[in-house]
């Protein structure tokens, strides 16, 4: 079983959907979480960074985490093409060790 | 925000020869960097943690002598790809954490795409 899971996707939406991406994990020792938007041959850009369960907002992105289920999201709203990349989630339990997600590929039709 | 710059962003490199990859902190000072490989739609695959002023620390699999990693000042990381074969030919990231404690978000510099011919 591997440490992060994350669905490969590809995830197509019509403009202006709310599109949500997932994350489960079996390690209870992470705290830390981050989502990246990684553009094709462009290295991956910080979107979020959370802290321990809850939500946090930005813009039209929010991050979700619950520890308890060990599940985290990100929520996109009025999504827009220009979003059309791949969305990898991170985490880390604080000792320089950063998990990966496979990415989810996403894709916003105009 | 943080910024990491890499350089170059491209290089097309004769089998045999050497290529060096920088990567620069350019508003933070990173104790540790991060490089990665990563094949066409697939993940990161971390190669190994770049330590300023040590050696660096390889994942299994990852040769050494192959892949020489310098971290000489707290915002320089080098990779240097020795006796390249056209089987090294990927994407190369960079990263480093933005703060101490191995808890802060990861920056990544832009990549290097290397074609070996």
């Amino acid at each position: 079983q591997k440490e992060v899971e994350q669905d490969p996707g590809p995830l197509s939406v019509p403009e202006g959907a709310i599109v949500s991406l997932n994350c489960t994990y079996s390690n209870s020792a992470f705290q830390y979480f981050m989502w990246y938007r990684q553009y094709s041959r462009k290295g991956p850009e910080l979107l979020m960074y959370t802290y321990s369960s809850g939500n946090k907002e930005d813009g039209r992105f929010t991050a979700q985490v619950d520890k308890s289920s060990k599940y985290i999201s990100l929520f996109i709203r009025d999504s827009q093409p220009s979003d059309s990349a791949t969305y990898l989630c991170a985490m880390t339990s604080g000792t320089y060790k950063y998990i990966f997600g496979t990415g989810t590929r996403l894709k916003v039709l105009a | 925000g943080a910024v990491v710059s890499q350089h170059p962003s491209r290089v097309i490199c004769k089998s045999g020869t050497s290529v060096k990859i920088e990567c620069r902190s350019l508003d933070f000072q990173a104790t540790t960097m991060f490089w990665y490989r990563q094949f066409p739609k697939q993940s990161l695959m971390l190669m190994a943690t770049s330590n300023e002023g040590s050696k660096a620390t390889y994942e299994q699999g990852v040769e050494k002598d192959k892949f020489l990693i310098n971290h000489a000042s707290l915002t320089l990381s080098t990779l240097t790809v020795t006796s390249a074969h056209p089987e090294d030919s990927s994407f190369y990231i960079c990263s480093a954490p933005t703060g101490p404690g191995g808890n802060s978000p990861l920056h990544f510099g832009n990549g290097t795409r290397l074609t070996v011919t």
